[in-house]
């Protein structure tokens, strides 16, 4: 158990429509991180906050947006969904303890677009 | 071009023997961070093995070790006696910058599916 946790775990909608995907970091981490996991793109970094502000921006669509709330979780929130938004979406945080500052990812919100 | 590359999209390995899955990378920043993450059929992410560009000496952990050769900007992952358990999708990753910078996201490469055979 990574301490992560991501809510739903599997969604099914339709397109056009707009589903928002929740995450609960590790305690006491600062960061969240988004990645989206799919078979044609592999996993790609989507948009990282870092104790409510946002830090870093990947490969995030317009249609997509995210935020972190005062007690560190963030969610995602994608909307005007297509097929092509079908994927598994990771949550990782990461803190400033240890090493080596790896991510520690919750087992993912599987999205699938009918 | 690529920051992560992993040219095995597929490997094979018989159970208890050793398996090398390669990674190259690609990064200007003298500060970096490489890592090997496992991802089973069952969908989660599983950090293995980190490697810090300034480390003298190659990574271990129980029976992953990291083959670090910074000349040639490879970073192996190497699976020593192999487990039936051990079959799954891996991925190397890279963090670009130190490890102490706000921004540390993982770029990753497009992974490695290994299976052991019994």
């Amino acid at each position: 158990d990574s301490g992560v946790t991501q809510t739903p775990k599997h969604l099914i909608t339709a397109t056009g429509q707009r589903v928002t995907l929740r995450c609960s970091p590790r305690s006491g981490d600062l960061s969240v991180y988004w990645y989206q996991q799919s078979l044609d793109q592999g996993l790609q970094f989507l948009i990282q906050y870092y104790n409510g502000e946002e830090r870093a921006k990947g490969n995030i669509l317009e249609r997509f947006s995210a935020q972190q709330f005062p007690d560190l979780h963030s969610e995602l929130n994608l909307s005007s969904l297509e097929l092509g938004d079908s994927a598994l979406y990771f949550c990782a945080s990461s803190g400033d303890r240890g090493r080596s500052g790896e991510l520690f990812f919750g087992e993912g919100s599987r999205l699938t677009v009918l | 071009a690529q920051k992560i590359t992993q040219t095995q999209p597929g490997m094979f390995v018989q159970e208890k023997e050793a398996v090398t899955l390669d990674c190259t990378y690609d990064t200007s920043d003298p500060s970096y961070g490489l890592f090997w993450y496992k991802q089973p059929s069952s969908g989660e992410m599983i950090f293995l093995i980190y490697q810090g560009s300034y480390d003298q000496q190659n990574a271990t952990e129980g029976r992953y070790s990291l083959n670090f050769q910074k000349a040639r900007k490879s970073a192996n992952l190497v699976i020593s006696a192999s487990q039936l358990g051990d079959s799954a999708m891996y991925f190397c990753a890279m963090r670009e910058g130190p490890r102490s910078g706000s921004a540390r996201q993982l770029t990753f490469g497009s992974g490695t599916q290994l299976t052991v055979l019994p």
